[in-house]
């Protein structure tokens, strides 16, 4: 069975400066894909990136970039530049490849709330 | 693109009534949806996929008579809660993704909070 541990329960980050959320998964499979995702308060989920177990490049998108190290399986989201909009829940998740009954079913970690000071 | 939708975003009801909370996926077409259960600052949890045509497909330990799940269309799945009791109280979240590859990016629905007196 896939795990996602994020050891983070809080994170505390000063305005401008780069914050990293670690992230650790266990799977047998070898095709897979990590997302992260940001939850506000308000409750919804926000998809902020994604990488494919066979991507050899890093994932990045804007101020997001994900570390990937697979020999590790780790995962962790850096954010580069944090604004006080970036405090929130931020969730590690997997999904498993190969269709059958696993076809998009996510696992998530436990969580990290960021808390970005001005 | 890629947005989902949920009805009601928040919900208030008597012990031993039944609610029904929308999924709907607004720009494009989800063969599958999924719905997920999360307490006050804790994860999310898979309660079940919902397949459109068939029948849904429960995680273990999710009762699928408590949980009613309806995948009506391509774009709408509904999950009603018969006879809710307060420990049913929870935010539900449902997902749905446009693509077809098994690790395509899963788009979320708003949540919708319930309430169980």
């Amino acid at each position: 069975a896939q795990k996602i541990t994020q050891t983070q329960p809080g994170m505390f980050v000063q305005e401008k400066e780069a914050v990293t959320l670690d992230c650790t998964y266990d799977t047998s499979d070898q095709s897979y894909g990590l997302f992260w995702y940001k939850q506000p308060s308000s409750g919804e989920m926000i998809f902020l990136i994604y990488q494919g177990s066979y991507d050899e490049q890093n994932a990045t998108e804007g101020r997001y970039s994900l570390n990937f190290q697979k020999a590790r399986k780790s995962a962790n989201l850096v954010i580069s530049a944090s604004q006080l909009g970036d405090s929130a829940m931020y969730f590690c998740a997997m999904s498993l490849g190969a269709g059958g009954t696993s076809y998009g079913k996510l696992t998530f970690g436990q969580g990290t709330i960021l808390t970005v000071h001005p | 693109g890629a947005v989902v939708s949920q009805h009601p975003s928040w919900v208030i009801c008597k012990s031993g009534t039944s609610v029904k909370i929308e999924c709907r996926s607004l720009d494009f077409q989800a063969t599958t949806m999924f719905w997920y259960r999360q307490f006050p600052k804790q994860s999310l949890m898979l309660m079940a996929t919902s397949n459109e045509g068939s029948k849904a497909t429960y995680e273990q330990g999710v009762e699928k008579d408590k949980f009613l799940i309806n995948h009506a269309s391509l774009t709408l799945s509904t999950l009603t809660v018969t006879s809710a009791h307060p420990e049913d109280s929870s935010f539900y979240i449902c997902s749905a993704s446009p693509g077809t590859s098994d690790t395509d990016t899963q788009y979320f629905g708003p949540g919708t909070r319930l309430t169980v007196l």
